[in-house]
């Protein structure tokens, strides 16, 4: 079975914070795909980045960086210097490789505020 | 950029009332879903299209059905609302294949009275 895992369900933190959103994931596939969405108030989820795992590379795009470990079977989120526009739900997926592509596999989200 | 559009963004409907919502992509993508988020629930997807008149049930299919005559346009149809069925909708597009992201729209947050 496949689960992903988002343990935290709500993070506030002051403005130019740093701040770290945890996934930690399930699956018996040897080559997955691993998302982050974001979802703003105003509804629409935002693909941010898809990881594959025989990449472990750590990617950053600007202030946001993710941090990939298959030990640990993590695939966490940090927002360097935090601004209230990133203030919204995080959503982290996983699909295996041979599974439908329907069966795309959600976190809970993690709501984060960024209070100015 | 992919872009994926949504009939509306707010509907309020009667119970009992036959409910269509729209959703066209522009990215000629083989792969089209609906899923309906509530709190505490998260993501659910209702069906799935892969291809042109080709339909999946997802989790959640029971009181929907769907609609795939073109491949940019995938319809969700609410046969009889209900109040249950109170929520947001979310379209989403992907190309084929199971490495690809899904592109999703702005969500319609229905209302059933």
């Amino acid at each position: 079975a496949q689960k992903v895992t988002q343990a935290q369900t709500e993070i506030s933190v002051v403005e130019k914070e740093d701040v770290t959103l945890d996934c930690v994931y399930e699956t018996r596939d040897t080559t997955y795909y691993l998302f982050w969405y974001k979802q703003p108030p105003s509804g629409e989820l935002v693909f941010l980045i898809r990881r594959n795992s025989f990449d472990e590379q750590n990617e950053i795009s600007g202030r946001y960086s993710w941090n990939f470990q298959k030990s640990t079977s993590s695939f966490n989120f940090t927002i360097t210097a935090s601004q209230v526009v990133d203030s919204a739900v995080y959503f982290c997926a996983l699909r295996g490789r041979y599974s439908s592509a329907s069966k795309i596999i959600f976190g809970s989200g993690t709501r984060l505020s960024i209070r100015p | 950029d992919v872009k994926v559009t949504q009939s509306s963004r707010y509907l309020v409907k009667r119970t009992g009332e036959k409910v269509f919502l729209e959703c066209v992509q522009d990215m000629d993508h083989e792969n089209m879903f609906w899923y309906r988020q509530d709190p505490g629930l998260g993501l659910r997807l209702i069906y799935f299209s892969y291809d042109v008149k080709m339909k999946e049930k997802g989790d959640i299919p029971e009181g929907y059905s769907v609609s795939r005559e073109k491949k940019e346009r995938f319809s969700l149809i609410l046969e009889s609302a209900s109040t249950n069925q109170t929520s947001m909708y979310l379209c989403a597009s992907s190309a084929g294949g199971s490495s690809y992201e899904q592109y999703f729209g702005p969500g319609t947050r229905l209302t059933v009275t």
